[in-house]
Order: structure tokens, then C-alpha cells, then sequence
């Protein structure tokens, strides 16, 4: 079975902070995701990545940045973290088309 | 305009009754069609999905969806709901981007299953 992990299924930070999400997948997929997820509004995608150190905004990447020095890992980093991404993050890896999903993050900024 | 829509928030239903939950796409999304569940405080599991082939296709926990070409529609059913099923439905489907295919979402329905 693929596997998504998620380092953190839940965290507090305080505003300003510099917040590191991390997501690992075990079967060798090139493509990874960062969504976001609140109410109403379903998942929004953040940043796609389809290979090694290669990138995609999506959506919403305003105040997001990402990083992907292995293909099994991307992480999803809050460079000044802000009450307003207070969510529950998503990370999925796709081969094709269909993606699996880790457990995701609920983050809390204070 | 969004690629994938759902056109029901929230779809209460009694236990044992059937249930259908409402899926539209646009032409803008590649054919590849897919309906996940989340329940509460998980991440998305997926439920079934259409590739090709037939229109009708099976899921897990006994969910089915009719693929509807001319409607431009991926609805799922399930003839008779459990207490169980209660969890929030998104429908996706993938969007080419500038570098590969990206899953996009419609904005979730939450099935609730009452006794």
C-alpha cells in the first residue's frame, strides 16, 4: 500500500513563527501536493511538485513556500506564520492521476 | 469557473434510505473522474474512481458512480446508507497544469447519516 506521512498531526504556533510541514511518501511518485482545507471551502491546492526541486504554485501559495530535495519528500514551509492559515494542511502524492493522501496537519497559529 | 462542482453542501439522510451526491465537471478537466471520503480528523481515502471503459463503476464500502458524458456528470450512490458513511464526499478530477496533471476538487459534501 502507498503510504503518506505526515510528521505532525497537530500543531500550535505563535504568529511570526517560521513553520516547517513535513510530508513523506514511500513509493518513488514524481508528483507531490500541498492542499489546504477549511470549511466551505474544500481543498485548495497550495504547490505542486512534479520532480525533484521542481515546483508549481497552485492556487493559494501566497505566504507558503515549498521544498523538494528528494523525490520521496516535500515540505510545505510558513515563512512568517499568520492567524489566517490556522487550517488543516493536506499532502498527497500522485504517479498518474490519482493521488493518496497522508493523515494531514491541523495547525493552529496563536 | 471551477472545474469540479458539488451541489450539495450537506445531505442529511436516515439510516438505510439511498443517497445520491451530486458531482459536475467542466470540459476544462481531463476525463480521469474520482470521489474520495474523509472522516472526521482523516486525511482522504479514495472511494472509486473512472478512467475508461464503463460508465458505471464500483467503489469500496458499497458506493457506485455513473460516468454521464452528455450531462457532464460523475454522481455517487449508495442504495442503502449505515450510520457508518457519515464523512464529508469530494469529488476531483485532474486539471493539466504547466507541468503535469494537478487534482482539483470540488468543494465537499457532508453526508449525514442519522438513526
Amino acid at each position: 500500500d502507498v503510504k503518506v506521512t505526515q510528521s505532525s498531526r497537530y500543531l500550535v504556533k505563535r504568529t511570526g513563527e517560521k513553520v516547517f510541514l513535513e510530508c513523506v511518501q514511500d513509493m518513488d511518485h514524481e508528483n507531490m501536493f500541498w492542499y489546504r482545507q477549511d470549511p466551505g471551502l474544500g481543498l485548495r491546492l497550495i504547490y505542486f511538485s512534479y520532480d525533484v526541486k521542481m515546483k508549481e504554485k497552485g492556487d493559494i501559495p501566497e505566504g507558503y513556500s515549498v521544498s523538494r530535495e528528494k523525490k520521496e519528500r516535500f515540505s510545505l514551509i510558513l515563512e512568517s506564520a499568520s492567524t489566517n492559515q490556522t487550517s488543516m494542511y493536506l499532502c498527497a502524492s500522485s504517479l498518474h492521476s490519482e493521488a493518496f493522501f497522508g493523515q494531514g496537519t491541523r495547525l493552529t497559529v496563536v | 469557473a471551477q472545474s469540479v462542482t458539488q451541489l450539495d453542501s450537506q445531505v442529511p439522510v436516515f439510516e438505510e434510505a439511498p443517497v445520491e451526491l451530486r458531482c459536475n465537471y467542466s470540459s476544462s478537466v481531463s476525463v480521469y473522474l474520482f470521489w474520495y471520503v474523509q472522516y472526521p480528523n482523516q486525511g482522504l481515502q479514495l472511494l472509486l474512481k473512472y478512467l475508461s471503459g464503463s460508465t458505471l463503476v464500483k467503489g469500496i464500502n458499497g458506493f457506485e458512480a455513473e460516468f454521464n458524458k452528455s450531462q457532464t456528470s460523475f454522481h455517487l450512490r449508495k442504495p442503502s446508507v449505515h450510520i457508518s458513511d457519515t464523512a464529508e464526499y469530494f469529488c476531483a478530477a485532474p486539471v493539466r497544469g504547466n507541468a503535469g496533471n494537478m487534482l482539483t476538487f470540488g468543494g465537499g459534501t457532508r453526508l449525514m447519516v442519522k438513526p
